[in-house]
């Protein structure tokens, strides 16, 4: 079982607040995503990292932003949160090794502004 | 650009009867594709993943895939389904450095 976690699962908060996703893996893994899924729609890669110190921005652009500090845990900030942040966030993680690696999801953070 | 396309939303089938998810996709090079499921309020668990050979794939929970390069498909299969089935299923496409290209996702619902 992956051991891949996100905190909180469901947050609601006001406009213009400063929020923090959580994201920790215990696998050791170098390469962690985010993607952002909207009801019935594709998931999409917002950001991405090859390990400690490293954070790309991923397809779709996003307003947030991404640490990696230490290889297990991949914040994502969003320092003022509008109405339009309103979406599912999933992090996952992946081995170093090769392209035919599989991902591990975390269960997720769904975020409404209000 | 590469993408992924599951002309399903939703699909309803009865408990026991079979099942078939479509997933096409577009890429340049030779796919690594994977299909995902996620139940509601977890995040998407693997169920299998086509590299390269046998062009038909076993994964998890009976569930198996079959890739088609000259049609681009890579559709998922399940000979019996159960009720723990419900669920939304994705199909990807991996790219260099394991990023993934989904699809949007197929709802399927098993009645009794």
């Amino acid at each position: 079982e992956a051991d891949i976690y996100q905190t909180p699962r469901y947050l609601v908060i006001g406009t213009g607040k400063k929020i923090t996703l959580e994201c920790s893996q215990t696998m050791g893994h170098d390469k962690m995503y985010w993607y952002q899924q909207d009801p019935g729609m594709e998931l999409h890669l917002i950001h991405y990292s090859y390990g400690v110190n490293s954070t790309e921005k991923g397809d779709l652009s996003s307003e947030s932003t991404v640490s990696r500090i230490r290889t297990e845990h991949f914040p994502l900030t969003l320092e003022s949160a509008r109405p339009s942040h309103t979406s599912q966030y999933l992090c996952a993680s992946s081995p170093e090794t090769g392209l035919n690696t599989e991902a591990f999801f975390g269960q997720g953070t769904r975020l409404t502004v209000v | 650009a590469q993408s992924v396309t599951q002309p399903d939303i939703h699909i309803t089938v009865s408990e026991g009867a079979s099942l078939e998810l479509r997933c096409n996709y577009s890429y340049g090079a030779t796919p690594y594709l994977f299909w995902y499921v996620q139940s509601p309020g977890q995040g998407l668990q693997l169920l299998l993943k086509y590299f390269s050979g046998d062009t038909l794939v076993q994964g998890i929970k009976g569930f198996e895939a079959e890739f088609k390069r000259s049609q681009s498909s890579f559709n998922l299969r399940k000979p019996s389904v159960h009720w723990s089935d419900a669920a939304e299923y994705f199909c990807a496409v991996g790219l260099y450095g394991n990023k993934l290209v989904f699809g949007a996702g197929t709802i399927l619902r098993v009645k009794s």
